[in-house]
């Protein structure tokens, strides 16, 4: 069973940092495109940002609301990877999501393998 | 990049059809097919039911389908199921700046 599991989620204040991780099993992580993405309580889907892997080097893309403060990176060894979040404001309070976006040979099949998510409050 | 813009909430009976919109610019639905659209029950993570426009993954029943026409995507639940009472998102691409853009998102009602 392809399978994300996202941790390290929890309560932080303003201005602090969190790291979280999503494992994944069941399927080739190695050179798979991956995103995250959060979702305020009560709110919609907002993509945060993805890693993917091209000729042998990781390349990271960012939303706007996060860029400069949140780093995307994995480590393929161990089928993981990683959302390292600094500067938090309360405005990123939200369920955190790691996706997997399948692409095969070029072609793209969407955000196909999703985490449960794993809950990020930043409050003083 | 604003978020892409659907209907808060659609309703109907079982075995009617709805038709959610989620409505773009020249810059994400219009210049590129990579539309998806994804049903979250509450409390649980999204599920991918259409991607590539109007790609159903396997096991997603055929009831759902999608459609494109210029700037606004639409999914389609033909014959309304009790168990399809959710929120349904689109998402598109936006290009190499913007990246990936969702929708507003939709509550679907069977009533």
């Amino acid at each position: 069973e392809m399978q994300l599991v996202e941790s390290g989620g929890g309560l932080v204040q303003p201005g602090g940092s969190l790291k979280l991780s999503c494992a994944a099993s069941g399927f080739g992580f190695s050179g798979s495109l991956i995103h995250w993405v959060r979702q305020a309580s009560g709110k919609g889907l907002e993509w945060v940002g993805r890693i993917e892997v091209l000729a042998n080097s990781f390349e990271t893309a960012y939303a706007a609301s996060v860029k400069g403060r949140f780093t995307i990176s994995r480590d393929d060894s161990k089928n993981m990877a990683y959302l390292q979040m600094n500067s938090l404001k309360a405005d990123d309070t939200a369920v955190y999501y790691c996706t997997r976006h399948r692409v095969v040979s070029g072609l793209q099949y969407g955000m196909d393998v999703w985490g449960q998510g794993t809950a990020v409050t930043v409050s003083s | 990049q604003s978020a892409l813009t659907q209907p808060r909430s659609v309703s109907g009976s079982p075995g009617q059809s709805v038709t959610i919109s989620c409505t773009g610019t020249n810059s994400n639905i219009g210049l590129y097919n990579y539309v998806s659209w994804y049903q979250q029950h509450p409390g649980k993570a999204p599920k991918l039911i259409i991607y590539d426009v109007t790609k159903r993954p396997s096991g997603v029943p055929p009831r759902f389908s999608g459609s494109k026409s210029g700037t606004t995507a639409s999914l389609t639940i033909s014959g309304l199921h009790a168990e399809d009472e959710a929120d349904y998102y689109c998402c598109s691409f936006a290009g190499h700046d913007i990246h990936w853009v969702f929708g507003t998102g939709t509550q679907v009602v069977v009533l």
